[in-house]
């Protein structure tokens, strides 16, 4: 089982529509979260950190839960330029690694 | 300029050839990661460094070599590249903490042929 399991998508949604990802983790040990979002051909960029009571970012709003170990990203009103790979972070206790989904696609469309 | 950066952007090799990948970083960060991105397997863990001349593997290291001697510095070398090496090559680097964020360099493309 991998350790990180993400939807692959693609996720093909109108402008304007809210979109949902999700993203499960193996390591109960696991103490940090983010999603990271990645442009065709470029590198990851962070999005945002993950935290316990929930957190939001604009039209981004990510959740966690820790007893079924689970995390969430949900997107409002979608743009075009929210077209990219949304890619699940975990870090595990005091390790220095992150450990990345294999992302979920997002396709906005006119 | 302030950053992370990565030589070569593009490189073709051929099979059995040594090659190496650079990696610099000017922020002092602790910590360094090499990764390989492939297309169903995302972003795999090659090798990482905590510090300077501390390194360890990580997911995939199998035919690879690292080295920090240097704090900015974290070269990657194929010691004899394989076809099965082709692949996009991310490094990147933070600072201490749990929360803290990773800042990916722009990739190296390789191709073995």
């Amino acid at each position: 089982r991998k350790e990180v399991e993400q939807d692959p998508g693609p996720f093909n949604v109108p402008e304007g529509a809210t979109v949902a990802f999700n993203c499960t983790y193996s390591n109960s040990a696991s103490q940090s979260f983010f999603w990271y979002r990645q442009d065709c051909r470029k590198e990851p960029k962070l999005l945002m950190s993950v935290y316990s009571s929930g957190n939001e970012d604009g039209r981004f709003t990510a959740q966690l839960n820790r007893a079924s170990q689970y995390i969430s990203l949900l997107i409002r009103d979608s743009k075009l330029s929210d077209s990219a790979t949304y890619l699940c972070v975990v870090k595990a206790g005091t390790a220095s690694k992150l450990t990345f989904g294999t992302g979920t696609r997002l396709q906005v469309t006119l | 300029d302030a950053g992370i950066t990565q030589s070569p952007r593009y490189k073709i090799t051929e099979t059995g050839r040594q090659v190496t990948l650079m990696c610099h970083q000017t922020w002092s960060h602790s910590y360094m990661f090499w990764y390989r991105q492939d297309l169903g397997h995302g972003l795999r863990l090659i090798y990482y460094s905590a510090a300077a001349d501390i390194t360890d593997k990580g997911e995939v290291p199998d035919g690879y070599v690292v080295s920090r001697s240097k704090t900015e510095n974290f070269p990657l070398t194929l010691e004899s590249a394989t076809r099965s090496q082709t692949s996009v090559y991310f490094c990147a680097s933070r600072r201490r903490g749990s929360d803290t964020e990773a800042f990916f360099g722009q990739g190296t493309r390789l191709t073995v042929v």
